[in-house]
């Protein structure tokens, strides 16, 4: 079993859709990052949150420590936000080293 | 700041090359990782860097591989010699601290023939 398990694997969305992607992890973390691939192959870094909730502009990332689960939310989804969304998290013992999900494929289609 | 500079964006070459993917992290960040991507593994870590001194290497995947970082703006990732199952997108990424947000270089796609 992955130490980190995203689901779903695929997601199709019309546009303007709620959309949800899950994150669950077996280790303890000291963070959880969520990651956007664009098609173009570019990793750019959403969040990164340790506890509760963030928010920037259409997205939302959610963590439960006690549940061991994350969760990103887009809101007013648009085709632009088509893209690979990737969990990684920080175990607590391996200081800066990231363990990454295998990734959510997000196709909006408009 | 230009961000995480990785060089060269593409690079083919044939098994048996030595082959060179350089990497400038941001200026200040005294963090620095190397990545694998593939479609059957995903993203995986190779190595990092604290203060130009590598802390965990457990993910090099054999002696083909290693990594420098001379000084606190570039790090190198050679692979000698190359094969075919070495074909993949590497990233460099550095961050600002322990536990900090790191920050993506646009990759290295490697394809060895």
């Amino acid at each position: 079993k992955n130490e980190v398990e995203q689901s779903p694997q695929n997601l199709t969305a019309q546009e303007g859709e709620f959309i949800t992607i899950n994150c669950s992890y077996s280790v303890g973390i000291s963070a959880l990052h969520w990651l956007q691939q664009h098609p173009g192959g570019g990793i750019v870094s959403l969040f990164m949150l340790s506890s509760g909730k963030k928010k920037h502009g259409r997205l939302i990332a959610t963590i439960n420590i006690q549940e061991k689960h994350s969760s990103l939310h887009i809101t007013a989804s648009h085709p632009r936000d088509s893209a690979v969304y990737i969990c990684a998290v920080a175990p607590k013992a391996a200081g800066n080293k990231l363990t990454f999900g295998g990734g959510t494929r997000v196709l909006v289609k408009p | 700041d230009a961000g995480v500079i990785q060089s060269p964006r593409h690079e083919v070459t044939e098994m048996g090359q030595e082959v060179t993917l350089r990497c400038k992290p941001i200026s200040g960040h005294n963090s620095l990782f190397w990545y694998r991507q593939t479609m059957m593994r995903g993203l995986e870590l190779l190595i990092y860097f604290n203060n130009n001194v590598p802390i965990d290497d457990s993910g090099m995947p054999e002696d083909r591989f290693s990594a420098k970082m001379p000084n606190a703006s570039f790090s190198t990732l050679k692979i000698q010699p190359s094969e075919p199952r070495d074909s993949a997108v590497y990233f460099c990424a550095s961050s600002p601290g322990q536990g900090a947000e790191a920050f993506f270089g646009q990759g290295t796609r490697l394809t060895v023939v």
